[in-house]
């Protein structure tokens, strides 16, 4: 049984479409992210949620918006992609404030840009 | 600002002993985590440091010193398998993000 998932594994599109991503986690964690990991294999956080609301947006560009249905989804939604979206794209839980800091990161999204 | 420093890569033999370092500068501390990710996989959580002192889990180690803003990963009798990319990440605060160093490849060889 997976614990987070990721739907695409892969994404190829061209410049100035939109898309999105979609992660579920299935640990009943509370929090949950989305990190970019660069060319140079560079992660950064993008996005914090917890139980919903969003804590962090770490300068992201407004192109990018998550959306959080509930507590164990957090989708990204990207606008008029452009070349330097591509990346691999992670989604990652954790418990929050009351547990272990571990956090669990899904198989990530290859995004190709063209 | 925020960094973290760490070699950015290390070779080793099968059977050795391996360190990598990491030193950070935040604003705000609240612990230290190492992760391991393979190529094409995803990040995975090995140990994490919130007081100074060594955590031990079976081959590897985790050492944190707070006055000194330093930590490292020891990984003891190298396996192949243990070749790999290896993060350090500080936690500013529980339940919130990650802020990674750059990474350090480490390859086993036999």
């Amino acid at each position: 049984d997976t614990a987070v998932s990721q739907t695409p594994k892969y994404l190829v599109t061209q410049m100035g479409n939109d898309k999105s991503i979609k992660c579920e986690q299935n640990l009943g964690h509370d929090t949950m992210y989305w990190y970019k990991q660069d060319s140079k294999k560079f992660l950064k956080i993008m996005f914090s949620y917890n139980n919903k609301e969003l804590i962090i947006n770490e300068t992201v560009p407004n192109r990018f918006s998550p959306k959080s249905p509930d507590k164990a989804h957090l989708n990204l939604h990207i606008n008029s992609l452009e070349l330097g979206d591509s990346a691999v794209y992670f989604c990652a839980s954790s418990q929050g404030t009351s547990g272990s800091s571990e956090q669990f990161f899904g198989p990530g999204t290859r995004l190709t840009v063209l | 600002g925020q960094s973290l420093e760490q070699p950015s890569e290390v070779t080793a033999v099968e059977g050795a002993i391996v360190q990598i370092n990491c030193t950070y500068q935040t604003s705000g501390f609240y612990g230290l985590s190492w992760y391991q990710q393979h190529d094409g996989g995803a990040p995975t959580f090995l140990s994490y440091n919130a007081l100074d002192g060594l955590e031990e889990t079976g081959r590897f180690s985790s050492f944190l010193s707070r006055s000194d803003s330093y930590g490292y990963l020891l990984l003891q009798e190298l396996q192949m398998k243990d070749s790999a990319s290896y993060f350090c990440a500080v936690i500013k605060q529980a339940g919130t993000a990650l802020i990674f160093g750059k990474g350090t490849t480490l390859s086993v060889s036999s």
